[in-house]
């Protein structure tokens, strides 16, 4: 059984970095063929895909963040991070991560909140 | 980037109803490999995305025969037969053929 789940800070000022963790299980990210990604979704809106990591450690990124996303792995403990630095409010969302195979998001974790406030 | 456009953003209908639902995109989403990576999504109320259908036409392990997905290179359409309740909620499209991957904005099912 797959399942995943993301874990953040909940609350966190403006510039600061936020860091998540999405822990699963049921699968290795070892596993030719299989990614994480994530995706947020500000409240009441759509999707937005933020990065991809794979198994043999390739990475992808969405370019409308810019230079502030890095995604990571810890193959050992199944557990993927992402790091997004200098938030402000539009990075306020529920980040979801979800297992990717052939290029479709067939798992998703429970996602979590994450707000930016002063 | 690829632009995925959903009509319409939202849809009333009968239970045991019939309903589609349109999603074009920008560019064709024909991967290099021949593979097409369009897939549906289906987000209940106060729930994480699940996915319905993947590369067009193929239903994931344990979705209805109701629902079908067709379509190619930048149009593509989900058909849902035989509305029940649980099928209520926001349905998206995405393609996964170029980063950076995207969605569209998404279809309201609604009882009428």
């Amino acid at each position: 059984q797959v399942t995943l789940k993301e874990s953040g800070p909940g609350i966190l000022q403006p510039s600061q970095t936020l860091s998540l963790t999405c822990s699963f299980s049921g699968f290795s990210l070892s596993t030719s063929g299989i990614c994480v990604s994530w995706i947020r979704q500000p409240s009441g809106k759509g999707l937005e895909w933020l990065a991809t990591i794979c198994w043999e450690d390739s990475k992808g990124y969405n370019p409308s963040l810019k230079n502030r996303l890095t995604i990571s792995k810890d193959t050992s403990n199944n557990q993927a991070f992402l790091k997004i630095t200098s938030v402000d409010t539009a990075d306020t969302a529920i980040y979801y991560c979800a297992r990717e195979g052939s290029r479709t998001f067939a798992y998703w974790g429970q996602g979590t909140l994450v707000t930016v406030s002063s | 980037d690829v632009v995925m456009t959903q009509t319409p953003v939202s849809l009333s209908v009968s239970l045991g109803g019939q309903v589609s639902i349109s999603c074009r995109s920008s560019q064709s989403l024909v991967h290099n490999n021949g593979n097409t990576y369009l897939s549906w999504y289906l987000q209940k109320p106060g729930q994480s995305p699940q996915l319905l259908i993947y590369k067009v036409s193929n239903r994931f392990s344990g979705i209805s025969d109701r629902f079908s997905g067709s379509g190619s290179g930048t149009d593509f359409t989900l058909k849902i037969s035989r509305v029940e309740p649980d099928d209520l909620g926001v349905y998206y499209c995405g393609q996964g053929t170029q980063y950076p991957y995207t969605f569209g904005a998404g279809t309201k099912l609604e009882l009428k």
